[in-house]
Protein backbone atom coordinates (compact mmCIF):
# COMPACT_ATOMS: atom_id res chain seq x y z
CA UNK A 1 0.00 0.00 0.00
CA UNK A 2 0.52 3.30 0.07
CA UNK A 3 3.03 4.73 2.79
CA UNK A 4 5.46 7.75 3.20
CA UNK A 5 8.55 7.74 5.08
CA UNK A 6 10.67 10.76 6.54
CA UNK A 7 13.83 11.18 8.45
CA UNK A 8 13.72 10.54 12.48
CA UNK A 9 13.90 13.57 14.19
CA UNK A 10 14.58 15.55 16.54
CA UNK A 11 16.54 17.62 14.18
CA UNK A 12 18.04 20.48 16.06
CA UNK A 13 19.70 23.93 14.36
CA UNK A 14 20.89 26.52 14.77
CA UNK A 15 19.38 29.99 13.67
CA UNK A 16 20.49 30.84 9.98
CA UNK A 17 21.23 27.16 9.60
CA UNK A 18 20.32 25.33 6.17
CA UNK A 19 17.35 22.56 7.15
CA UNK A 20 17.02 19.40 4.86
CA UNK A 21 14.01 17.28 6.35
CA UNK A 22 13.96 13.78 3.97
CA UNK A 23 10.68 12.71 2.38
CA UNK A 24 10.20 9.61 0.27
CA UNK A 25 7.24 7.82 -0.42
CA UNK A 26 5.67 4.58 -2.44
CA UNK A 27 2.42 4.90 -4.48
CA UNK A 28 0.48 3.08 -6.60
CA UNK A 29 -0.71 5.95 -8.86
CA UNK A 30 -0.13 9.73 -9.54
CA UNK A 31 -0.19 11.00 -5.63
CA UNK A 32 -0.01 14.70 -4.52
CA UNK A 33 2.15 15.42 -1.82
CA UNK A 34 1.83 18.19 0.86
CA UNK A 35 3.66 18.74 3.96
CA UNK A 36 1.89 20.54 6.95
CA UNK A 37 3.90 22.04 9.91
CA UNK A 38 2.46 21.74 13.52
CA UNK A 39 3.14 23.93 15.64
CA UNK A 40 3.22 23.37 19.63
CA UNK A 41 -0.08 22.99 21.02
CA UNK A 42 -2.04 24.13 17.26
CA UNK A 43 -3.28 21.83 14.46
CA UNK A 44 -1.51 20.83 11.25
CA UNK A 45 -1.03 24.08 9.10
CA UNK A 46 -0.30 23.64 5.17
CA UNK A 47 3.08 24.26 4.59
CA UNK A 48 3.63 23.75 1.08
CA UNK A 49 1.95 20.92 -1.76
CA UNK A 50 3.00 20.35 -5.42
CA UNK A 51 0.75 18.04 -7.54
CA UNK A 52 2.81 16.61 -10.61
CA UNK A 53 5.92 15.76 -11.14
CA UNK A 54 8.78 18.32 -11.12
CA UNK A 55 6.68 20.93 -9.31
CA UNK A 56 7.93 23.01 -6.74
CA UNK A 57 6.33 23.64 -3.63
CA UNK A 58 7.11 26.88 -1.48
CA UNK A 59 6.11 29.04 1.12
CA UNK A 60 7.78 30.86 3.88
CA UNK A 61 10.96 30.81 2.35
CA UNK A 62 10.23 26.49 2.81
CA UNK A 63 10.54 24.89 -0.92
CA UNK A 64 10.29 21.26 -2.08
CA UNK A 65 10.54 19.70 -5.39
CA UNK A 66 8.33 16.61 -6.89
CA UNK A 67 10.80 14.08 -7.83
CA UNK A 68 8.94 11.11 -9.30
CA UNK A 69 12.36 9.03 -10.19
CA UNK A 70 13.44 9.02 -6.65
CA UNK A 71 10.27 8.78 -5.22
CA UNK A 72 10.93 12.15 -3.07
CA UNK A 73 10.01 15.87 -1.70
CA UNK A 74 12.88 16.47 0.50
CA UNK A 75 11.90 19.82 2.45
CA UNK A 76 14.11 22.94 2.32
CA UNK A 77 15.10 25.99 4.00
CA UNK A 78 18.06 28.09 3.39
CA UNK A 79 18.02 29.57 6.70
CA UNK A 80 16.16 29.23 9.95
CA UNK A 81 14.27 30.55 12.87
CA UNK A 82 13.60 29.86 16.35
CA UNK A 83 9.74 30.78 14.73
CA UNK A 84 10.56 27.79 12.39
CA UNK A 85 10.47 25.44 15.59
CA UNK A 86 7.60 23.20 15.02
CA UNK A 87 6.80 19.42 13.78
CA UNK A 88 6.28 18.74 10.44
CA UNK A 89 4.46 15.92 8.14
CA UNK A 90 5.22 14.82 4.55
CA UNK A 91 1.90 13.71 3.25
CA UNK A 92 0.68 12.23 0.32
CA UNK A 93 -2.84 11.56 -1.47
CA UNK A 94 -3.10 8.98 -4.27
CA UNK A 95 -6.37 7.60 -6.42
CA UNK A 96 -5.47 4.27 -5.18
CA UNK A 97 -6.72 5.76 -1.75
CA UNK A 98 -9.65 5.86 0.00
CA UNK A 99 -11.60 8.45 -0.14
CA UNK A 100 -10.02 11.68 1.36
CA UNK A 101 -7.47 9.48 2.90
CA UNK A 102 -4.17 11.52 3.51
CA UNK A 103 -1.23 9.13 4.21
CA UNK A 104 0.76 10.97 6.55
CA UNK A 105 4.84 10.07 7.97
CA UNK A 106 5.55 10.07 11.40
CA UNK A 107 6.50 13.74 11.62
CA UNK A 108 9.91 15.52 12.48
CA UNK A 109 10.71 17.36 15.12
CA UNK A 110 12.70 20.52 14.54
CA UNK A 111 14.05 22.87 17.29
CA UNK A 112 15.67 25.77 16.20
CA UNK A 113 18.79 26.95 18.75
CA UNK A 114 19.21 31.18 18.92
CA UNK B 1 -5.99 30.74 10.09
CA UNK B 2 -9.59 30.69 11.40
CA UNK B 3 -11.23 28.74 8.06
CA UNK B 4 -11.50 25.82 10.45
CA UNK B 5 -12.23 26.25 14.18
CA UNK B 6 -13.02 23.59 16.96
CA UNK B 7 -14.60 23.90 20.62
CA UNK B 8 -13.67 23.14 23.16
CA UNK B 9 -9.93 23.69 22.96
CA UNK B 10 -9.31 21.01 25.95
CA UNK B 11 -11.45 18.46 27.50
CA UNK B 12 -11.65 16.37 30.52
CA UNK B 13 -13.96 13.59 31.04
CA UNK B 14 -14.42 10.51 33.03
CA UNK B 15 -15.31 7.32 31.91
CA UNK B 16 -19.11 7.12 31.57
CA UNK B 17 -19.25 10.95 30.86
CA UNK B 18 -20.75 11.83 27.70
CA UNK B 19 -19.38 14.83 25.75
CA UNK B 20 -19.60 16.23 22.35
CA UNK B 21 -16.52 17.82 20.17
CA UNK B 22 -17.38 20.48 17.22
CA UNK B 23 -15.69 21.64 14.19
CA UNK B 24 -16.66 24.38 11.67
CA UNK B 25 -15.49 25.34 8.38
CA UNK B 26 -15.68 28.89 7.07
CA UNK B 27 -13.80 27.90 3.63
CA UNK B 28 -17.08 26.57 1.71
CA UNK B 29 -15.97 23.34 1.66
CA UNK B 30 -18.22 20.17 1.00
CA UNK B 31 -16.09 17.51 2.71
CA UNK B 32 -14.82 16.87 6.46
CA UNK B 33 -12.62 14.51 8.62
CA UNK B 34 -12.04 13.71 12.21
CA UNK B 35 -8.48 12.56 12.40
CA UNK B 36 -6.56 10.82 16.52
CA UNK B 37 -3.66 12.13 17.22
CA UNK B 38 -2.09 10.09 19.43
CA UNK B 39 1.92 10.71 21.24
CA UNK B 40 4.72 8.50 18.78
CA UNK B 41 1.64 7.15 16.21
CA UNK B 42 1.18 8.91 12.88
CA UNK B 43 -2.33 10.61 12.73
CA UNK B 44 -5.02 8.48 12.09
CA UNK B 45 -8.08 9.15 9.86
CA UNK B 46 -11.38 8.42 11.71
CA UNK B 47 -14.26 9.35 9.35
CA UNK B 48 -14.85 11.42 6.26
CA UNK B 49 -18.16 13.13 5.25
CA UNK B 50 -18.29 14.08 1.56
CA UNK B 51 -21.23 16.39 0.98
CA UNK B 52 -23.62 16.08 4.88
CA UNK B 53 -22.57 11.53 3.81
CA UNK B 54 -20.40 9.56 5.34
CA UNK B 55 -17.93 7.98 3.48
CA UNK B 56 -15.17 6.35 5.00
CA UNK B 57 -15.09 5.06 8.64
CA UNK B 58 -12.02 3.30 9.39
CA UNK B 59 -12.83 0.79 11.98
CA UNK B 60 -13.69 3.36 14.47
CA UNK B 61 -14.81 1.95 17.82
CA UNK B 62 -18.86 2.22 18.66
CA UNK B 63 -17.95 4.91 21.43
CA UNK B 64 -17.16 7.57 18.78
CA UNK B 65 -20.04 8.55 16.64
CA UNK B 66 -19.71 11.46 14.01
CA UNK B 67 -23.04 13.37 13.01
CA UNK B 68 -22.27 16.26 10.21
CA UNK B 69 -25.86 17.60 9.83
CA UNK B 70 -24.51 19.82 6.78
CA UNK B 71 -21.43 21.02 4.97
CA UNK B 72 -20.06 23.47 7.66
CA UNK B 73 -20.66 21.48 10.59
CA UNK B 74 -19.21 18.27 12.50
CA UNK B 75 -19.61 16.98 15.51
CA UNK B 76 -17.53 13.91 17.09
CA UNK B 77 -19.99 12.94 20.36
CA UNK B 78 -18.51 10.54 22.59
CA UNK B 79 -19.58 8.05 25.86
CA UNK B 80 -18.13 5.61 27.37
CA UNK B 81 -14.75 5.89 26.11
CA UNK B 82 -11.25 4.76 27.80
CA UNK B 83 -8.61 6.37 28.64
CA UNK B 84 -6.19 5.12 25.48
CA UNK B 85 -8.63 7.55 23.85
CA UNK B 86 -6.86 10.16 25.47
CA UNK B 87 -5.08 11.87 22.37
CA UNK B 88 -5.28 15.69 20.25
CA UNK B 89 -8.82 14.94 18.00
CA UNK B 90 -8.17 16.69 14.38
CA UNK B 91 -10.73 18.06 11.93
CA UNK B 92 -10.19 19.17 8.83
CA UNK B 93 -12.11 19.83 5.72
CA UNK B 94 -11.33 19.98 2.15
CA UNK B 95 -13.71 21.14 -1.18
CA UNK B 96 -13.30 17.16 -2.92
CA UNK B 97 -11.81 14.90 -1.33
CA UNK B 98 -12.24 12.40 -4.86
CA UNK B 99 -9.84 14.78 -6.55
CA UNK B 100 -6.07 13.76 -5.83
CA UNK B 101 -5.25 17.09 -5.69
CA UNK B 102 -7.75 17.78 -3.01
CA UNK B 103 -5.75 20.06 0.31
CA UNK B 104 -7.11 19.39 3.39
CA UNK B 105 -7.47 22.29 5.83
CA UNK B 106 -6.92 21.60 9.58
CA UNK B 107 -8.61 23.31 12.65
CA UNK B 108 -6.63 23.59 16.34
CA UNK B 109 -7.44 20.31 17.33
CA UNK B 110 -9.37 19.54 20.38
CA UNK B 111 -6.70 17.71 23.85
CA UNK B 112 -8.99 14.91 25.09
CA UNK B 113 -7.88 13.66 28.56
CA UNK B 114 -10.19 10.43 29.78
CA UNK B 115 -9.74 9.99 33.24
Amino acid sequence: GDSVTQMEGPVTLSEEAFLTINCTYTATGYPSLFWYVQYPGEGLQLLLKATKADDKGSNKGFEATYRKETTSFHLEKGSVQVSDSAVYFCALSDWGGSQGNLIFGKGTKLSVKP
Amino acid sequence: ETGVTQTPRHLVMGMTNKKSLKCEQHLGHNAMYWYKQSAKKPLELMFVYNFKEQTENNSVPSRFSPECPNSSHLFLHLHTLQPEDSALYLCASSQDPLLVTDTQYFGPGTRLTVL
